[in-house]
């Protein structure tokens, strides 16, 4: 157990819709990640946020938003949802903003 | 630009023989580097990582890693693969480059034989 919880961890929607992920991270840890995970693209960087503020940016669509709050949970929301945004979505928190990520156990979305 | 290269998307060895899983990065500024286990099902789980201290790297499980940097590989290694060694496994680099970059590389499955 990584320490990093994401939810839920299943989910299953239709084209069109919208759908909202959430991730805690480890206590302590003020780095959030998240990373979507699919067979043909592999292990794609998405975000990266620091206590609360956007530190990274990688191959995320304009369709995809994230946050981190106060509390450091982050939520990561997918809109206008197409068949291809099917995949495991995982988070990943670390200590600072360079270290080792420590995973949570990812949520796998189904688009249909 | 910063890239990671893992040679070979899957290697297969023998229960017993030696694990080489092959990474070499690309960075402009010194890197700190990783390699992270996937099982089937779960999320990646943190192997080992080279932040600048000692280039040779042990971590959990058996595995080791060399920093090369005339090579600018970072092979992971392990002397006896056991069968619960197979997995998917992810060599990736951490940059800071005025912001924070992780690049993962594409994998690699290992396949463990009896």
């Amino acid at each position: 157990d990584s320490g990093v919880t994401q939810t839920p961890k299943h989910l299953i929607t239709a084209t069109g819709q919208r759908v909202t992920l959430r991730c805690s991270p480890r206590s302590g840890d003020l780095s959030v990640y998240w990373y979507q995970q699919s067979l043909d693209q592999g292990l794609q960087f998405l975000i990266q946020y620091y206590n609360g503020e956007e530190r990274a940016k990688g191959n995320i669509l304009e369709r995809f938003s994230a946050q981190q709050f106060p509390d450091l949970h982050s939520e990561l929301n997918l809109s206008s949802l197409e068949l291809g945004d099917s995949a495991l979505y995982f988070c990943a928190s670390s200590a600072t903003g360079l270290g080792e990520q420590y995973f949570g156990p990812g949520t796998r979305l189904t688009v249909t | 630009a910063q890239s990671v290269t893992q040679l070979g998307s899957h290697v297969s060895v023998s229960e017993g023989a030696l694990v080489l899983l092959r990474c070499n990065y690309s960075s402009s500024v010194p890197p700190y580097l990783f390699w992270y286990v996937q099982y089937p099902n779960q999320g990646l789980q943190l192997l080992l990582k080279y932040t600048s201290a000692a280039t040779l790297v042990k971590g959990i499980n058996g595995f080791e890693a060399e920093f090369k940097k005339s090579e600018t590989s970072f092979h992971l290694t392990k002397p006896s693969a056991h069968m619960s060694d197979a997995a998917e496994y992810f060599c990736a680099v951490s940059l800071n480059t005025g912001g924070f970059k992780t690049i993962f590389g594409a994998g690699t499955r290992l396949f463990v034989k009896a």
